[in-house]
């Protein structure tokens, strides 16, 4: 099974600037990877899928890289503003052929106005 | 068009009892999943459902189970209740791909249960 990392420790960020969030994994190199984010006591929200053969990939300010060499994925918020604020949420499918994801804990972004 | 909703919002037992929980698809998907989400953690995969039956099955123990209606909806049933059992319950639909893979998966609210 999969096994991913996510920062615990929340990231705090002034206003305007660049959030950049990591997701680590290891064992098998997923055929894709999502990201969700979830305000509290809310469910996730789906973000972003990028697939293995994409190395970057983009939606409004967001922004996600995926490299299968270094089994990572970073996840970029530009202008970030205080109603970014949440918990970003990486998740790889379960194992190989699986459609499942396996989710990591999180890492509780905070923009500062 | 509403989106996956969950009822109750909040649950309060007490240990060796019994709770119910459900859900309600987006309108047009055909699948639940569910999830358990302790606090500060990531959601853990409990089980799918499609064509009214459990299709794929986390690392849950058989007190957790599970039932898909004709119209879609689902049940989570989880007997027994123990402590490590409070955490928010999370309820995802989606639609099965022709492939057999499901689409993007929308979460509900959430029911958060507290075991005493």
């Amino acid at each position: 099974s999969q096994k991913i990392e996510q920062n615990s420790e929340a990231l705090n960020i002034q206003e305007g600037k660049t959030a950049t969030l990591t997701c680590n994994y290891t064992n098998y190199s997923p055929a894709y990877l999502q990201w969700y984010r979830q305000d509290p006591g809310r469910g996730p929200v789906f973000l972003l899928l990028i697939r293995e053969n994409e190395k970057e990939k983009r939606k409004e300010r967001l922004k996600v890289t995926f490299d299968t060499t270094l089994k990572q994925s970073l996840f970029h918020i530009t202008a970030s503003q205080p109603a970014d604020s949440a918990t970003y949420l990486c998740a790889l499918p379960t194992s190989g052929g699986s459609y499942i994801p396996t989710f990591g804990r999180g890492t509780s972004l905070i923009v500062h106005p | 068009d509403a989106g996956v909703t969950q009822s109750p919002t909040h649950l309060i037992k007490t240990r060796g009892q019994q709770v119910t929980l459900r859900c309600s698809p987006k309108s047009g998907h055909d699948t639940v999943s569910w999830y358990q989400q302790a606090l500060g953690q990531g959601p853990q995969f409990i089980f799918q459902y499609y064509e009214e039956e459990e299709r794929q099955r986390g690392n849950f123990p058989d007190r957790f189970s599970g039932h898909q209606f004709p119209n879609y909806s689902s049940e989570l049933n989880v007997n027994a209740l123990l402590l490590g059992d409070s955490a928010l319950y999370l309820c995802a639909s989606s639609l099965v791909l022709a492939g057999g893979g499901t689409d993007t998966q929308y979460f509900g609210p959430g029911t958060r249960l507290t075991v005493l």
